[in-house]
């Protein structure tokens, strides 16, 4: 089975500062990787995916995010944050050759002037 | 990014009635769709997998007689949420596949059985 964690339930920031949401997972299969984020009344988007390949992958709005294999790791970073990226952030992955998502429990992002 | 939307997006209804939740993907045909529901503070977990035409494919632990899915056309699918009672309170939400590991949220839709 997999298991998807994200132990940071909030994370607080100023505008301007970095930002590392922390995911980690666990299974026993090769998994696909995603990070959606979920602004207020509206449905997740999808920020990036690791499916293969390149380790570091760029998403929108400045973000990126970079597969670990050995430590079961796919962070999120942003080196600069604006107020609008306030939101709830959902790490996901999928075992390879399904369609299925299995999500963390999510990480607000506040981001303060 | 492609649309799906859902109505409501919320209801509120006694206990031991239906209630019917409508997603629509406004932009593409869709042969795959899913439906999830999230507890507060707690991650989405996937309730079933609806293929238009078929029926759908419920994960465990998920009561097929009391969640039914329509997924009638490639751009509607109905859950219903029958004989609802407090614990079925929840937030729900679907998403509609475009193509392989490509899938696209409604909002949720807020249910509170009283």
């Amino acid at each position: 089975a997999q298991s998807v964690t994200q132990l940071d339930s909030q994370v607080p920031v100023f505008e301007e500062a970095p930002v590392e949401l922390r995911c980690n997972y666990s299974s026993s299969v090769s998994v696909y990787l995603f990070w959606y984020v979920q602004y207020p009344n509206q449905g997740l988007q999808l920020l990036l995916k690791y499916l293969s390949g390149s380790t570091l992958v760029k998403g929108i709005n400045g973000f990126e995010a970079e597969f670990n294999k050995s430590q079961t790791s796919f962070h999120l970073r942003k080196p600069s944050v604006h107020i609008s990226d306030t939101a709830e952030y959902f790490c996901a992955v999928s075992p390879s050759g399904t369609d299925k998502l299995i999500f963390g429990t999510g990480t607000r992002l506040q981001v303060f002037p | 990014g492609a649309v799906v939307s859902q109505h409501p997006s919320r209801v509120i209804c006694k206990s031991g009635t239906s209630v019917k939740i409508e997603c629509r993907s406004l932009d593409f045909q869709a042969t795959t769709m899913f439906w999830y529901r999230q507890f507060p503070k707690k991650s989405l977990m996937l309730m079933a997998t609806s293929n238009e035409g078929s029926k759908a494919t419920y994960e465990q632990g998920v009561e097929k007689d009391k969640f039914l899915i329509n997924h009638a056309s490639l751009t509607l699918s109905t859950l219903t949420v029958t004989s609802a009672h407090p614990e079925d309170s929840s937030f729900y939400i679907c998403s509609f596949q475009r193509s392989y590991n490509e899938q696209f949220f409604g909002p949720g839709t807020r249910l509170t059985v009283l």
